[in-house]
């Protein structure tokens, strides 16, 4: 199975802060790499999909990148805002069991 | 509209069976695969598989082959994940989603709650 890495588990910011996840493969999934947002009590939401592709409706404050080797990623929120508080969880679909991160939960200082 | 709709919350005992639905609309079911994904109470998400509607190829994750049974049925759109045997550790939130490269929908949950 590959295993995907994200960094940091948690991290508290304040609004208007730069704020950047990270997401490890364990080998290279080329560009088959999902972001999701998963707020309290709600189903997870396709933020981004293929590693930089922003899905129909998530702020441009939302970005996603690739290092280009295939294994490292990151998503960006540009100026966080309140209601970004959640936990935030990378995806790989190049091969099954199509594992995700352990998540990154998202808090406002 | 695009909606993925589960079947309701339940409550069984150890060593029951079960079977939870997740009906789709919107768009043609058997174009897309369906995953189904676990979350257990406080936890992360866990995928646990997928299956193609259209001809019912189904792969699982090690971590359940064997523990579940993903199905469809193409005539009802609707996709199936069914236990033989529940266990207290079943306990937790279960989404079904549509796609294979990328979950683009999903559904609401269905909690399964596993206790003597």
């Amino acid at each position: 199975d590959i295993q995907m890495t994200q960094s940091p588990s948690s991290l508290s910011a304040s609004v208007g802060d730069r704020v950047t996840i990270t997401c490890r493969a364990s080998q290279s999934i080329s560009a088959y790499l999902n972001w999701f947002q998963q707020k309290p009590g709600e189903a997870p939401k396709l933020l981004i999909s293929a590693v930089s592709t922003l899905q129909s409706g998530v702020p441009s404050r939302f970005t996603g990148s690739g290092s280009g080797t295939g294994t490292d990623f990151a998503l960006t929120i540009s100026s966080l805002r309140p209601e970004d508080c959640a936990t935030y969880y990378c995806q790989q679909t190049f091969s099954t069991p199509q594992t995700f991160g352990q998540g990154t939960k998202v808090e406002i200082k | 509209e695009v909606q993925l709709v589960q079947s309701g919350a339940e409550v069984k005992k150890p060593g029951e069976s079960l079977k939870i639905s997740c009906k789709g609309s919107g768009y043609n079911f058997i174009n897309y695969w369906i995953g189904w994904v676990r979350q257990m109470p406080g936890k992360g998400l866990e995928w646990m598989g997928i299956i193609n509607p259209g001809d019912s190829e189904t792969r699982y994750s090690p971590s359940f082959q064997g523990q579940v049974t993903i199905s469809a049925d193409m005539s009802l759109s609707t996709a199936y994940l069914q236990w033989s045997s529940l266990k207290a550790s079943d306990t937790a939130i279960y989404y079904c989603a549509k796609g294979n490269v990328y979950f683009d929908y999903w559904g609401q949950g269905t909690l399964v709650t596993v206790s003597s």
